[in-house]
């Protein structure tokens, strides 16, 4: 149906504490993308899935950053312990092969105080 | 590992001016391109691609690209910008069998009425 959605639009939380980031794919997407957005620079890489699977996770920036797609669609971006540092806003996008274009979604702006 | 250049972080146009932005990649390889823009308000949404084929390459509203080779280059172009051209605009590139995209960090654009 719809594009690429995203939960919450926005999440405030305090340093240490652990915050979940969700992202529903375009129906029938078997790729999908995280990337984040720092202030003033351009999307950085995190991790894509091809299925249920990570096929790429070399851009999550340490053990605190988890990613999960266990049934092949909707996606879960976990940080634990979170840092001021992580304060960003967060990209989902999926595709329908790797090799095809990635539609992005609206993002989940986090703000760690 | 590759890396993306865009050369003017902030153009100022006036309407029916003619926009030229510059992006360079560094990777050896083939790869894919991407121009990517962000309306105020909105998410990324794609302006155009470029995988193989013609190097000149004509997006939406009226924007086109050029690929070209040998400077590893892939500027954007219009030749008449519009008040509602005002927006971000992302440079992105692709090896073809991976997923990763990497972006350059990004050129904002306003256009003056």
């Amino acid at each position: 149906g719809a594009g690429v959605s995203q939960t919450p639009s926005n999440k405030v939380t305090e340093k240490g504490k652990y915050v979940e980031l969700r992202c529903d794919p375009i129906s029938g997407h078997t790729a999908l993308y995280w990337y984040r957005q720092s202030l003033g620079q351009g999307p950085e890489f995190l991790i894509y899935f091809q299925g249920t699977g990570a096929a790429d996770d070399s851009g999550l920036p340490n053990d605190r950053f988890f990613a999960v797609r266990p049934e092949g669609s909707v996606s879960t971006l976990k940080i634990q312990r979170t840092e001021r540092g992580d304060s960003a806003v967060y990209l989902c996008a999926s595709s329908g092969q790797v090799q095809e274009t990635q539609y992005f979604g609206p993002g989940t702006r986090l703000l760690v105080l | 590992a590759q890396s993306v250049s865009q050369h003017n972080h902030h153009v100022i146009l006036s309407e029916a001016a003619s926009l030229e932005l510059g992006c360079n990649y560094s990777y050896g390889g083939t790869v894919n391109l991407f121009w990517y823009v962000q309306y105020p308000g909105q998410h990324l949404q794609l302006l155009l691609k470029y995988f193989s084929g013609d190097p000149l390459v004509k997006g939406i509203k009226g924007f086109e690209a050029e690929f070209i080779k040998s400077k590893f280059s892939f500027n954007l172009r219009k030749p008449s910008v519009q008040w509602s051209d005002t927006a971000e605009y992302f440079c992105a590139v692709k090896i073809p069998q991976g997923g990763k995209l990497i972006f350059g960090q990004g050129t904002e654009l306003s256009v003056k009425p």
